[in-house]
């Protein structure tokens, strides 16, 4: 079956820094992959996609890759402002059309001023 | 646009009593919604897949006489706790599928649920 893994968090990390938070994937066929965000209290937001191998979605800063090769789509940020802090998931969706989407435990980012 | 609401957003209930929470598209039209439940720091956990005009699909280990999920229109579904216990505290979230957007997926804000 389709299986997401992320690394575990806490991420702290000082403002400005470089942000990495790696996700790896387990799927059969050409899944899409996903990033979302969820801020206390709230439900989830989609942050950036990738349908195919080798695209790469960007939203606000951050960006992820869809690396068939190592079956990862690691996000990043150059730079992290305290506003950043938050759950982070990542996500696949089977192709197929099924929309039923397979998530990561979710990895919490903490942004220090 | 793309807008989905959950109503309410917290509520208090008392065990034995049910609850039930709303999920709505407000600009668009969904024939599929998804309910998830969130436990403190953890994942999501689909629980059932909501298709309009028809009965829910629920995932394995989800009681489906617990959570009743109606669908009656397109923009509207709506899970019922019945008989609540405590262990049935949790978030719970719902989604929605736009299909005029490729199928991507907009999530409500969540629905807190203390059963006391």
């Amino acid at each position: 079956g389709n299986s997401v893994t992320q690394m575990e968090g806490p991420v702290t990390l000082s403002e400005e820094a470089f942000l990495t938070i790696n996700c790896t994937y387990t799927a059969t066929g050409y899944p899409s992959l996903f990033w979302y965000v969820q801020y206390p209290g709230e439900g989830l937001q989609l942050l950036l996609k990738a349908t195919k191998a080798d695209d790469k979605g960007s939203n606000k800063g951050f960006e992820a890759t869809y690396r068939k090769e190592t079956t990862s789509f690691h996000l990043e940020k150059g730079s992290v402002q305290v506003s950043d802090s938050a759950v982070y998931f990542c996500a696949l969706e089977s192709s197929g059309g099924s929309y039923i989407p397979t998530f990561g435990r979710g990895t919490s980012l903490i942004v220090h001023p | 646009g793309a807008v989905v609401s959950q109503h309410p957003s917290w509520v208090i209930c008392k065990s034995g009593t049910s609850v039930k929470i709303e999920c709505r598209s407000l600009d668009f039209q969904a024939t599929t919604m998804f309910w998830y439940r969130q436990f403190p720091k953890q994942s999501l956990m689909l629980m059932a897949t909501s298709n309009e005009g028809s009965k829910a699909t629920y995932e394995q280990g989800v009681e489906k006489d617990k959570f009743l999920i109606n669908h009656a229109s397109l923009t509207l579904s709506t899970l019922t706790v019945t008989s609540a216990h405590p262990e049935d505290s949790s978030f719970y979230i719902c989604s929605a599928i736009h299909l005029e957007r490729a199928g991507e997926q907009y999530f409500g804000p969540g629905t807190r649920l203390t059963v006391t």
